[in-house]
């Protein structure tokens, strides 16, 4: 399986908060990362936590961090139509210093 | 502050054409720099990286090349072009030492 796994789809009415999950393989992952990439563009650094956090907020943006699941979550709330958008994942696994990336989660935000 | 740029943003090329993606960073010394590929809007999939001039990683064969003749330049090349080739390549940095990587905005290549 890939190192890094999303589900590729996600729908939401505006207003509502979105969840977008992603689970990795290499337990020993120090960095986890949360990029967004709007159509036509590149992507862009949402968020990043440590693996010694459960936690991180900023602003919309809840992350959380269950290391004994390898399962990370990218919480937006009052999710608008702006957030339409691509959000991947990414880790630094293996002792690698390059970050493997899922595949990415689109995220469609209707009205 | 550092920037990144990519060019062409856009091409259209024939098969077996040539092709010549560049990028260059500004605002930094001795950077990390990749080539990615997104195929049909989906996933990426780590095409080189380099870690200093004339120092060239690459991650999978294929019908690609890339170079970096300067400390803040990365070009990707082909010699002859597939239909496969066709995609969005996107430029990335990170500083030594660094995880989190910086994006360009990308170059859409069509390949007819």
């Amino acid at each position: 399986g890939e190192d890094v796994e999303q589900s590729l789809f996600l729908s939401v009415r505006e207003g509502d908060s979105s969840v977008i999950n992603c689970t990795y393989t290499d337990s020993s992952s120090t960095y986890l990362y949360w990029y967004k990439q709007e159509p036509g563009a590149g992507l862009q650094l949402l968020t990043y936590i440590f693996s010694n956090m459960d936690m991180k907020q900023d602003q919309r943006l809840t992350v959380l961090l269950n290391k004994k699941d390898k399962h990370l979550s990218l919480r937006i709330a009052d999710t608008q139509t702006g957030d339409s958008a691509i959000y991947f994942c990414a880790g630094v696994l293996g002792g690698s210093y390059i970050p493997t990336f899922g595949r990415g989660t689109s995220l469609i935000v209707h009205p | 502050s550092q920037t990144i740029h990519q060019w062409p943003a856009t091409l259209v090329q024939p098969v077996g054409s040539p092709l010549s993606l560049e990028c260059t960073v500004e605002g930094t010394s001795n950077p990390n720099l990749y080539w990615y590929r997104q195929a049909a809007g989906r996933g990426l999939q780590l095409l080189f990286y380099s870690v200093g001039i004339g120092q060239i990683s690459s991650e999978v064969p294929q019908n690609l090349s890339a170079s970096r003749p300067q400390d803040r330049q990365f070009i990707l090349s082909s010699k002859k072009l597939l239909l496969s080739d066709s995609g969005f390549y996107l430029c990335a940095w990170g500083e030594t030492g660094a995880n989190v990587l910086t994006f360009g905005a990308g170059s859409r290549l069509t390949v007819l």
